[in-house]
């Protein structure tokens, strides 16, 4: 089983300033990464797939990158609606079973 | 737009078997090129894939849930079943059902049904 593990577990940042989370997995895997937001009350919301691809109507500023078993997801300016808490999440090769790292949670700082 | 609403009891004895539906509204299940997923989340904790389901009924399952889950799909009412047998407290959790394509990224989700494991 590959085992993802995301750091900080926090980040105390301020509205416009860059954040930059990191998903580090216990394996190389290939292309299937995905990172989720997620808010209290509400379901996660897809932001990257296949590493580095937005998913519909997300902006600009967010961004996802690396290969082989580090990965990172960059918001580049922070907004007031992203502080929240972001997943990483891979699926093997085959078999096609999924996991997600333990979350990052970005709060204000 | 898609949308997936989960439904089922809040409430379920130990050593029960927690069942759920997904009915899914905007898109045909039957259509293909999406796989149909369940997560959960439990108290404090992050998010777990609990397994998923092809229209023709193909499914893959979490190694650590195998034993006791059983997804089950029906194209006609446009639904999606999740089955977890013995359950513990353990298994209180906020159960979501998505969808899914590329057999992961979960672009469509319900908003998440909340089932408690207690006597």
């Amino acid at each position: 089983e590959i085992v993802l593990t995301q750091s900080p577990a926090t980040l105390s940042l301020s509205p416009g300033e860059r954040a930059t989370l990191s998903c580090r997995a216990s394996q190389s895997v290939a292309s299937y990464i995905a990172w989720y937001q997620h808010k209290p009350g509400q379901a996660p919301r897809l932001l990257i797939y296949d590493i580095s691809y937005r998913a519909t109507g997300i902006p600009a500023r967010f961004s996802g990158s690396g290969s082989g078993t580090d990965f990172t997801l960059t918001i580049s300016s922070l907004e007031p609606e992203d502080f929240a808490v972001y997943y990483c999440q891979q699926r093997s090769n085959w078999p096609p079973e999924l996991t997600f790292g333990g979350g990052t949670k970005v709060e204000i700082k | 737009q898609v949308q997936l609403q989960e439904s089922g009891p809040g409430l379920v004895k130990p050593s029960q078997t927690l069942s759920l539906t997904c009915t899914v509204s905007g898109a045909s299940i039957g259509d293909g090129g999406y796989y149909y997923t369940w997560i959960r989340q439990r108290p404090g904790k992050g998010l777990e894939w609990i397994g998923y389901i092809y229209y023709s009924g193909n499914t893959y399952y979490n190694p650590s849930l195998k034993s006791r889950v059983s997804i089950s799909v029906d194209t006609s009412k446009n639904q999606f079943f999740l089955e977890l047998t013995s359950v513990t407290a353990t298994d209180t959790a906020l159960y979501y059902c998505a969808r899914s394509f590329n057999y992961f990224a979960s672009d469509f989700w319900g908003r998440g049904t909340l089932v408690t494991v207690s006597s």
